[in-house]
């Protein structure tokens, strides 16, 4: 079965910490994507890549970095963190544009 | 960023009843998907629409790509208590690295 697997599920953090959300695929998917989810918000965009080292910002990057070292993994980078930085976190990784995300589980990130 | 409005916004049925829900844009997208999301976990994908006026069935699930390719509907027939979740739709254009817009999502209660 194709996954996308987030490290953590559940995550809290100090204020100013650096944090490190993985994810990993196994479906050598060139494109991938780090999503936040917040309600009444929807899902938004926050990083994507479309090959190794190649990364474009999304909607809201602000507060946030990414790394594309290998192909199957691609890191969110929260450089200081912050409480308006709790949120879901979602990964998630394509095949081609008309095919549909495969999405991992899901990290919820608690700021405090 | 080009918006995907869905409705309704939240949806509480009994079992057996029947229910639509619609997803507007006023882009024309290259497909677009449907994705269904339980609490805690990542959105799942149920189905992709690529040609106007397509219309998929996945057991009691109809989906439906408007004419345009501006709109979709799912429509659920005999809803029961495991449809309960969030349905989102996103629209993707081929020329966007997979980056899809999504739908802010409609909250599905199906009571016993």
């Amino acid at each position: 079965d194709v996954k996308v697997t987030q490290s953590s599920r559940y995550l809290v953090k100090r204020t100013g910490e650096k944090v490190f959300l993985e994810c990993v695929q196994d479906m050598d998917h060139e494109n991938m994507f780090w999503y936040r989810q917040d309600p009444g918000l929807g899902l938004r965009l926050i990083y994507f890549s479309y090959d190794v080292k190649m990364k474009e910002k999304g909607d809201i990057p602000e507060g946030y970095s990414v790394s594309r070292e290998k192909k199957e993994r691609f890191s969110l980078i929260l450089e200081s963190a912050s409480t308006n930085q709790t949120s879901m976190y979602l990964c998630a990784s394509i095949r081609g544009s008309n095919y549909g995300y495969t999405f991992g589980s899901g990290t919820r990130l608690t700021v405090v | 960023t080009q918006l995907l409005e869905q409705s309704p916004q939240f949806l509480s049925i009994q079992e057996g009843e029947n229910l639509t829900v619609y997803c507007n844009s006023s882009s024309v997208f290259s497909s677009l998907q449907w994705y269904r999301q339980e609490p805690g976990e990542g959105p799942v994908l149920l189905v992709t629409v690529v040609t106007g006026g397509e219309v998929k069935k996945l057991k009691r699930l109809t989906f439906q790509f408007g004419d345009a390719r501006k709109d979709s509907s799912l429509h659920i027939t005999a809803a029961q208590p495991g449809d309960t979740g969030l349905y989102l739709c996103a629209g993707a254009y081929d020329t966007n690295a997979g980056k899809s817009t999504f739908g802010d999502g409609t909250t599905l209660t199906v009571k016993p």
